[in-house]
């Protein structure tokens, strides 16, 4: 079964700096979809991120990035230029869409258990 | 225009009462979907439903169950409830995800549900 690792619990960065949050998974399949979802104190879930696992150019959102590494199962999130409103949770996740048969669902997104960040003036 | 809505927001109720929990989506998206973040935030998908199909995460009591009276609208019902079904529950909807062009899943704002 898939599994999502995201080993920093908490994280703090000065406002203006840059901060990489890490994410690793395990997965036998070669296809799938990986996710950065932030949530903020609203609780209100915020794609952040997407990449497919067959593009090996990493994705890019304004100020977010990932450095995706297929072989080594790792999917960071580099946040540059923090600004107070990226303090939130953040949450890797990742999706085979073919998935019917993982423990259910299809579009079943498993989530890590994410990384708590404080932006700091 | 919101994408995934859903009400009410904020949910205290007994122990033991039935309640449901409402979500549309105007993202003209075909499936439909219920995530659970439980205390310690953990996020768990519970079913998926495609207008066609439902799909159940095995893990979840059949206390709990889907109503889609159309592909807009998957509400939530929950009967006899217990101090433990306390989480926040997120709908979120997609386009059917084929092959690899699948779409991103759309979340809800949540609604926080509170068994006392």
């Amino acid at each position: 079964a898939q599994t999502v690792t995201q080993s920093q619990p908490e994280m703090s960065v000065q406002e203006a700096e840059t901060v990489t949050l890490s994410c690793t998974y395990d997965t036998s399949e070669s296809n799938y979809y990986l996710f950065w979802y932030k949530q903020p104190p609203s609780r209100q879930m915020i794609l952040v991120i997407r990449q497919e696992a067959y593009k090996q150019q990493n994705a890019t959102e304004n100020r977010f990035s990932v450095n995706f590494q297929k072989a080594a199962k790792s999917f960071s999130l580099k946040i540059s230029d923090s600004q107070l409103g990226d303090t939130a949770m953040y949450f890797c996740a990742f999706m085979n869409p073919l998935a019917l048969n993982y423990g259910g669902s299809q579009g079943n997104l498993i989530f890590g258990k994410g990384t708590k960040l404080s932006v700091k003036p | 225009d919101t994408a995934v809505s859903q009400t009410p927001k904020y949910l205290v109720t007994q122990m033991g009462n039935d309640k449901s929990i409402k979500c549309e989506q105007n993202l003209g998206h075909d499936t439909m979907y219920w995530y659970k973040q439980d205390s310690k935030k953990f996020l768990k998908i519970m079913f998926s439903y495609n207008n066609k199909e439902l799909i159940i995460n095995e893990t979840v009591p059949n206390r709990f169950s889907p109503k889609s009276p159309d592909k807009a609208h998957l509400n939530l019902h929950i009967n006899s409830l217990e101090l433990g079904d306390s989480a926040v529950y997120f709908c979120a909807s997609s386009q059917p995800l084929q092959d690899y062009t699948g779409n991103t899943i759309y979340f809800g704002e949540g609604s926080w549900l509170t068994v006392v």
